[in-house]
């Protein structure tokens, strides 16, 4: 099966600036995940959606990050205005609905930001 | 709150050496428990994971892992470590049926031959 994927692989914008990645879960798997890493850091959770519907959005910086998954398949991570500190590999993971655990979660090969 | 502890930040072996990577967790009840490899500019790759039961763990890539209730622990182990290997380990936790993962720091381990 096809893994998880993310666009773009890497990024480098201006503080201030906008900018957008993407996520395409394996087919079937209603949870997604956003977590970002930070250099030398355990990934942290940003958002979880089931299908479209958001389940924790706790450690989302909800003044600058937003997130949607409009059709409870592909998702969008945007961050305005950037920081610095979002400097970042923001990952993409799935996993079937309520059994993630049990299942298994499916991690994209992330987006690496550099916010300069 | 949940957390993963993992105290080694990195730790450096000869080719052929045994290896054990060392996390730690706190949750009031028995957790769900895995460890992930990374490797550089990668994604995050399932090396084994802990539910009940049995409470030493095979995995991929000849890792093995043992739950001790009694420490709180979850430590990764390899008898034999080979230079591809070299990359980031990380211990996550995930409540039970919170269907979602809390990680240690990870451990960043590097090979020489």
């Amino acid at each position: 099966e096809a893994g998880v994927a993310q666009s773009p692989r890497y990024k480098i914008i201006e503080k201030r600036q906008s900018v957008a990645f993407w996520c395409n879960p394996i087919s079937g798997h209603a949870t997604l995940y956003w977590y970002q890493q930070i250099l030398g850091q355990g990934p942290k959770l940003l958002i979880q959606f089931q299908n479209n519907g958001v389940v924790d959005d706790s450690q989302l910086p909800k003044d600058r990050f937003s997130a949607e998954r409009l059709k409870g398949v592909d998702s969008t991570l945007k961050i305005q205005p950037a920081k610095l500190e979002d400097s970042a590999v923001y990952l993409c993971a799935s996993s079937l609905s309520g059994q993630g655990g049990s299942y298994g979660y499916t991690f994209g090969s992330g987006t690496r930001l550099t916010v300069v | 709150a949940q957390s993963v502890t993992q105290p080694d930040i990195h730790i450096t072996v000869s080719e052929g050496a045994s290896l054990e990577l060392r996390c730690n967790y706190s949750y009031g009840a028995t957790p769900y428990l895995f460890w992930y490899v990374q490797s550089p500019g990668q994604g995050l790759q399932l090396l084994l994971k802990y539910f009940s039961g049995d409470t030493l763990v095979q995995g991929i890539k000849g890792f093995e892992a043992e739950f001790k209730r009694s420490q709180s622990s979850f430590n990764l182990r390899k008898p034999s470590v080979h230079w591809s290997d070299a990359a980031e380990y990380f211990c996550a936790v995930e409540s039970y049926n919170t269907d979602k993962l809390i990680f240690g720091t990870g451990t960043r381990l590097q090979v020489f031959p």
